[in-house]
This record gives C-alpha cells, sequence and structure tokens, in this order.
C-alpha cells in the first residue's frame, strides 16, 4: 500500500521558472511533512518541512502548501535554477503508535534547463 | 560536524555471503534510522532504534536481515545470507532529541550483490 502519492515522476522547468511537485497522502494520523532533496551520489537532504496545523510555509525561494482536508500537499520552487536540478521527495512521518520513521513517495526528477 | 558516516560506501559480495553495513550517527543524537533505496521501491524504512533500543523493525524485509546498536554511537545493518534482489543502496539516518522530525542522512552503501 503507497501512502504517500507523489507527481509528476519528472518534470523539466526552465531557468526562471516555478517547478510545482505534488503529494497525497492516506493516513490521517501523519503530523508531520518534510521534503527531501538528493542529489546524485548523495543521501537526502532535508529542504524544508510542514505541519498539518499550517496551510502554507515559505523558506527563501521554496514553499510548501498543506490542504488538509484534501490529504494534498505541494512544493513549489519559484525562480528555479540549474543548481535546484535534483530528485525531491516527499515524505510523511507518524502514522499512530509512536512511528518515527518517514514514509517516502517515489520521488520527482527535476531538470532546470538554462 | 561530520555528519552521519557510512561504511563501506560501496560493496560488492556474491550471493550467499554475509554482508556488514556500518553507520555513525551524528553526536548527541538519540534516534538512528536505515533505509532501503532502489527504483522500484523508492526509500524504504527498514528498522530503527531509540536511545540504542530497537523501536519498529516491521520494514525488515526477511529473517535474513538483522540490525544492531551496541552504543551511542554505532550501528550495524547485516545480511546473511545475501542474494541478488538485496542490492540497493542503503542509508543511515540520526536525530536530534530536541528535534525529533528532522532526520540527518548519511552518503549511503551502494550494496551489489552478484
Amino acid at each position: 500500500q503507497q501512502q504517500v502519492k507523489q507527481s509528476p515522476q519528472s518534470l523539466i522547468v526552465q531557468k526562471g521558472g516555478i517547478s510545482i511537485i505534488n503529494c497525497a497522502y492516506e493516513n490521517t494520523a501523519f503530523d508531520y511533512f518534510p521534503w527531501y532533496q538528493q542529489f546524485p551520489g548523495k543521501g537526502p537532504a532535508l529542504l524544508i518541512a510542514i505541519r498539518p496545523d499550517v496551510s502554507e510555509k515559505k523558506e527563501g525561494r521554496f514553499t510548501i502548501s498543506f490542504n488538509k482536508s484534501a490529504k494534498q500537499f505541494s512544493l513549489h520552487i519559484m525562480d528555479s535554477q540549474p543548481g535546484d536540478s535534483a530528485t525531491y521527495f516527499c515524505a510523511a512521518r507518524g502514522g499512530g503508535g509512536g512511528a518515527d520513521g518517514l514514509t517516502f513517495g517515489k520521488g520527482t526528477h527535476l531538470i532546470i534547463q538554462p | 560536524d561530520a555528519g552521519v558516516i557510512q561504511s563501506p560506501r560501496h560493496e560488492v559480495t556474491e550471493m550467499g555471503q554475509e554482508v556488514t553495513l556500518r553507520c555513525k550517527p551524528i553526536s548527541g543524537h538519540n534516534s538512528l534510522f536505515w533505509y532501503r533505496q532502489t527504483m522500484m521501491r523508492g526509500l524504504e524504512l527498514l528498522i530503527y532504534f531509540n536511545n540504542n533500543v530497537p523501536i519498529d523493525d516491521s520494514g525488515m524485509p526477511e529473517d535474513r536481515f538483522s540490525a544492531k546498536m551496541p552504543n551511542a554511537s554505532f550501528s550495524t545493518l547485516k545480511i546473511q545470507p545475501s542474494e541478488p534482489r538485496d542490492s540497493a543502496v542503503y542509508f543511515c539516518a540520526s536525530t536530534p532529541g530536541g528535534r525529533p522530525y528532522e532526520q540527518y542522512f548519511g552518503p549511503g552503501t551502494r550494496l551489489t550483490v552478484t
């Protein structure tokens, strides 16, 4: 059972454009929703995160939008740059019973064209 | 801070051999997680420890997999016997006690079982 669904699988955006990645979850017990960025040959790195009692969080060019009723959240990258080219994973933490591990989406391979 | 340290970075072994992956979490972190990443299944949580105690090992695929954390600065993931389908990148992540939602990943160990 895939508890966090991520789309699209791949995305090509022109430099300066807006990159949008979407995720949907099923388990309403999730209590924390981070986004991770992964470059080839590296481990995932925490980018930005949000709790379900907040509808939006912005850090620099990165914004998370969260819709609790729809059980969806998305990552927006404003003024996308070639250095943003990487794989992005949404994730969800919790799920009841003291579960601290993260459930990840399948990832989005983002390419920013110069 | 050196970050999470994993060794070896690459491991090639033959089917049936025992494989041991090692992880040193960030000093002061009190939770440790093992994840596996494959193209087909993405990032999957295998097991995690709080204060050196295994909390949830429901993600461990089979009895061939075992993990230990003998002290706060060291953990191992062992596969015995290894099989070709175990080929993947294995990540270790640790979390600070004061901010349990932030997971810091190591660089991973790329395991190839022939």
